[in-house]
């Protein structure tokens, strides 16, 4: 029965790079949620997708960040151009829509930027 | 305004010895709550869930919780706990509306002492 699938498990890059982050949420799941978490802010929602809708991405630090769900079973979380205070562990998670409903994460992505 | 506290934010206990989690929202009516729990490097793993019915759940590894209306509380416990229980544990809240939207507290990070 497979979780939320994440790639890459670890990413360093030098700054000003292009880092795209993706996710495959669990099969069946119509909820995907983005978030960032570093030791200084914590847990932090980005953006979450109901049915491939984007519904709030009001936790989207800046232009830079962008996320698409192009279909029910991938999402990618892009950043143009990075900085180093870009770096994070960036989980994905994905559950049923309905309030009740747990989420279940993948295992995050560990982003260096240099 | 809707918010989640864990007032602790570093408990060490002995092992074997009892544990409680603190975890207070604030909201008007009953919200929808959670607890998960983060191994280092891993991404977050749910606990056990309550929005209705018998006030004391149970989860999985041994934990419960207590949701307490009067209290807006919503606390994590287990009666002895293992070495392996040493992580970070959050306690998660959707609130009213039409989101789906989880909302954590800052976390609570467990140290077991032999």
């Amino acid at each position: 029965d497979a979780g939320v699938i994440q790639s890459p498990r670890h990413e360093v890059t030098e700054m000003g790079q292009e880092v795209t982050l993706r996710c495959k949420p669990i099969s069946g799941h119509n909820s995907l949620f983005w978030y960032r978490q570093t030791m200084m802010r914590g847990l932090e929602l980005l953006i979450y997708f109901n049915n491939n809708v984007p519904i709030d991405d009001s936790g989207m630090p800046e232009d830079r960040f962008s996320a698409k769900m192009p279909n029910a079973s991938f999402s990618t979380l892009k950043i143009q151009p990075s900085e180093p205070r870009d770096s994070a562990v960036y989980f994905c998670a994905s559950s049923f829509a309905q309030k009740n409903q747990p989420q279940h994460f993948g295992d995050g992505t560990r982003l260096s930027i240099l | 305004a809707q918010s989640v506290t864990q007032p602790d934010i570093h408990i060490t206990v002995s092992e074997g010895a009892s544990l409680e989690l603190r975890c207070n929202y604030s909201y008007g009516a009953t919200p929808y709550l959670f607890w998960y729990v983060q191994s280092p490097g891993q991404g977050l793993q749910l606990l056990l869930k309550y929005f209705s019915g018998d006030t004391l759940v149970q989860g999985i590894k041994g934990f419960e919780a207590e949701f307490k209306r009067s209290q807006s509380s919503f606390n994590l416990r287990k009666p002895s706990v293992h070495w392996s229980d040493a992580a970070e544990y959050f306690c998660a809240v959707v609130f009213g509306g039409a989101t789906n939207k989880l909302i954590f507290g800052t976390g609570t990070l467990l140290a077991v002492q032999p």
